[in-house]
């Protein structure tokens, strides 16, 4: 079975750090598409960035050179580390799975992270 | 970076079928573009529906069909039920980025 559990997420004070984890099982994340998405409370889904399965990673214009997406193909799992938080990135973060065509076939329940002073 | 626009909300009846757009500031949507669909419920994470225009997941019900429509990505809902209220996201391919519409709140009433 396919699960995908995230964590990590909390509060943090506007400037800082903070690293996101997402544990996938009942898969390989270096053979799938992997996303994280996150939504602010009572907003739409916003994509955020993507590791696709030949090594190629792409952001959304509003976290480029501020976020940073990884894997380690050891413990199978996926991290986002976001630097220099902003009020604004305050939302649930989700953690997703897919394949060409279907970048997002399976999604974990997400983790709060809360930007706040 | 594009924008992707749907219907804030619709609202159809039980049994009624409803279709949802999405549309790209760039242009047509294509098969290229790799139109996906989303269902979530409040306090739920998404679910996938549709993908790469008109492909159904295992899970999605019979009543849920993909197309293109004038340049945009449609998703119908035919023979609607009362767990259909939900909010519908669409999701765009742009050179390797994706981009969500604003999604659409669907009220059944």
């Amino acid at each position: 079975e396919v699960q995908l559990v995230e964590s990590g997420g909390g509060l943090v004070q506007p400037g800082g750090s903070l690293r996101l984890s997402c544990a996938a099982s009942g898969f390989t994340v270096s053979n799938s598409f992997m996303s994280w998405v996150r939504q602010a409370p009572g907003r739409g889904l916003e994509w955020v960035s993507i590791f696709y399965s030949d090594g190629n990673i792409y952001y959304a214009d509003s976290v480029k050179g501020l976020f940073t997406i990884s894997r380690d193909n050891s413990r199978n799992t996926l991290y986002l580390q976001m630097n220099s938080l902003r009020t604004e990135d305050t939302a649930v973060y989700y953690c997703a799975r897919g394949k060409f065509g279907s970048p997002f076939d399976q999604w974990g329940q997400g983790t709060l992270v809360t930007v706040s002073s | 970076q594009a924008v992707v626009t749907q219907e804030p909300s619709l609202t159809v009846s039980p049994g009624g079928t409803v279709t949802l757009t999405c549309a790209s500031s760039t242009g047509a949507v294509t098969s290229g573009s790799y139109p996906n669909w989303f269902q979530q419920k409040p306090g739920q994470a998404p679910r996938a529906l549709i993908y790469s225009t008109n492909n159904k997941h295992s899970w999605t019900p019979a009543r849920f069909s993909g197309s293109l429509l004038g340049g945009k990505a449609a998703l119908t809902l035919s023979g609607v039920q009362s767990e259909d209220e939900a909010d519908y996201y669409c999701l765009l391919f742009y050179s390797g980025r994706w981009v969500f519409g604003g999604g659409t709140k669907l009220t059944v009433l």
